[in-house]
């Protein structure tokens, strides 16, 4: 069965601190990949997306993400966080239906 | 914001209770898909269809039933509600499945007493 797994459940940075978040998927065929954020009380909104082509992917909000076939990968990064960051982020992914990870809290502290 | 419209977007209701959510697009995309979300969990797939009267299970199926008439609406049924199908339902559409993002509606905090 195809799965994303995230490897963090809460982060809390303070503003400026860069900003790294793992997510590694398990299925095989085409990989497409996803993060999308929740802020709180809201719905999701898709951050940025991988289908083939440069693995390094740029998304809104300065955000960017590296995907690594090797490690099965897809990791988010910031190199800068500010308060408004403050959300739930999501990696997501499949290649038949769309699976997601369970989600990850950032707070940041201004 | 993507044309998607959750209803009710509140509801309380009791244990044994049927209870139908809606979701209604506005663009005309082929794939619909239903997630549940709750802490620690994440959002975990209900069910999600492909097309008119094309439907398929998701990873949390059970008590939980689909149906797609049209290209524009997706409901799904919990036939007898309980305890732990309270959670936060969301609606969400792409134009050919995952090789697509996904839109999402506003959510549905479903509620069962």
């Amino acid at each position: 069965a195809q799965s994303v797994s995230q490897h963090n459940h809460h982060v809390i940075l303070s503003e400026a601190a860069s900003l790294e978040l793992g997510c590694n998927y398990s299925y095989g065929g085409t990989v497409n990949l996803f993060w999308y954020v929740q802020y709180p009380g809201q719905h999701l909104q898709l951050l940025l997306k991988y289908f083939s082509g440069d693995p390094l992917v740029k998304g809104i909000k300065g955000f960017e993400a590296e995907f690594i076939k090797s490690k099965f990968s897809f990791n988010l990064r910031k190199p800068s966080v500010q308060w408004s960051d403050t959300a739930e982020y999501f990696c997501a992914g499949g290649s038949e239906k769309l699976v997601f990870g369970k989600g990850m809290k950032l707070t940041v502290n201004p | 914001d993507a044309g998607i419209t959750q209803s009710p977007r509140h509801k309380v209701t009791e244990t044994g209770t049927p209870v139908t959510l809606r979701c209604h697009q506005t663009e005309n995309h082929r794939y619909m898909y239903w997630y549940r979300q709750d802490p620690g969990h994440g959002l975990r797939l209900i069910h999600y269809s492909y097309g008119v009267k094309d439907t398929d299970k998701g990873e949390v199926s059970d008590g939980y039933s689909v149906s797609r008439s049209k290209t524009e609406d997706f409901l799904l049924t919990l036939e007898s509600a309980t305890s732990s199908q309270t959670s936060v339902y969301f609606c969400a559409i792409s134009p050919r499945g995952v090789n697509t993002e996904a839109f999402f509606g506003q959510g549905t905090r479903l509620t069962v007493v």
